[in-house]
């Protein structure tokens, strides 16, 4: 199994630009997300979904997009680059579990280190 | 509201010594789970031990084990026998139900030879 999936590793870009960070996972998981990291501040959540064709913000939504047409992909978006996007981020699927569930982990791809310029 | 609140940014530990990693959280919902991860210095978050909200005992693996006192709403994480390969964040994390996870700002660990 390949887990969840991450592309690119890296990225700058221009303050400005857009560009997609794609995410798979090959768990048939329910649950994906979008988190990013910045020092001193832990993960933060920027979008989820609980499924196909449902998505939900997080904590930090705005310039970011997504969208969730299958279950094993979940790209994020950003619109249009600003240099408080600097991040790493990272995208973690798992279970749902009965009744909204809270007992499964989740599992994360090995992360997107973006620099905007 | 949901938080989830890591008191230590660094943390200092003997090799082959124990310690004990803090974290509180704050939850009105009957039912979560907390979780804690490590982050590396190469990057990736790995899984390291889970605690039910209906959990009577406290969740051990390996050298891990998680300290969960309901009452004063923490989850503390204990390694024990300190390895230099335990450097890292260690980063605690909260799911009620309603799926989303919260976590804690991190304790950055160093396990001095």
């Amino acid at each position: 199994n390949a887990g969840v999936t991450q592309t690119p590793k890296f990225q700058v870009l221009k303050t400005g630009q857009s560009m997609t960070l794609q995410c798979a996972q090959d768990m048939n998981h329910e649950y994906m997300s979008w988190y990013r990291q910045d020092p001193g501040m832990g993960l933060r959540l920027i979008h989820y979904s609980v499924g196909a064709g449902i998505t939900d913000q997080g904590e930090v939504p705005n310039g970011y997009n997504v969208s969730r047409s299958t279950t094993e992909d979940f790209p994020l978006r950003l619109l249009s680059a600003a240099p408080s996007q600097t991040s790493v981020y990272f995208c973690a699927s798992s279970y749902l579990g009965l009744a909204g569930g809270f007992t499964d982990t989740q599992y994360f791809g090995p992360g997107t280190r973006l620099t905007v310029l | 509201a949901q938080k989830i609140t890591q008191t230590q940014p660094g943390m200092f530990v003997q090799e082959k010594e124990a310690v004990t990693l803090d974290c509180t959280y704050d939850t009105s919902d009957p039912s979560y789970g907390l979780f804690w991860y490590k982050q590396p210095s190469s990057g990736e978050m790995i899984f390291l031990i889970y605690q039910g909200s209906y959990d009577q005992q406290n969740a051990t693996e390996g050298r891990y084990s998680l300290n969960f006192q309901k009452a004063r709403k923490s989850a503390n994480l204990v390694i024990s026998a300190s390895q230099l390969g335990d450097s890292a964040m260690y980063f605690c994390a909260m799911r009620p139900t309603g799926n989303q996870f919260y976590f804690g700002t991190g304790t950055s660990l160093t396990v001095i030879p």
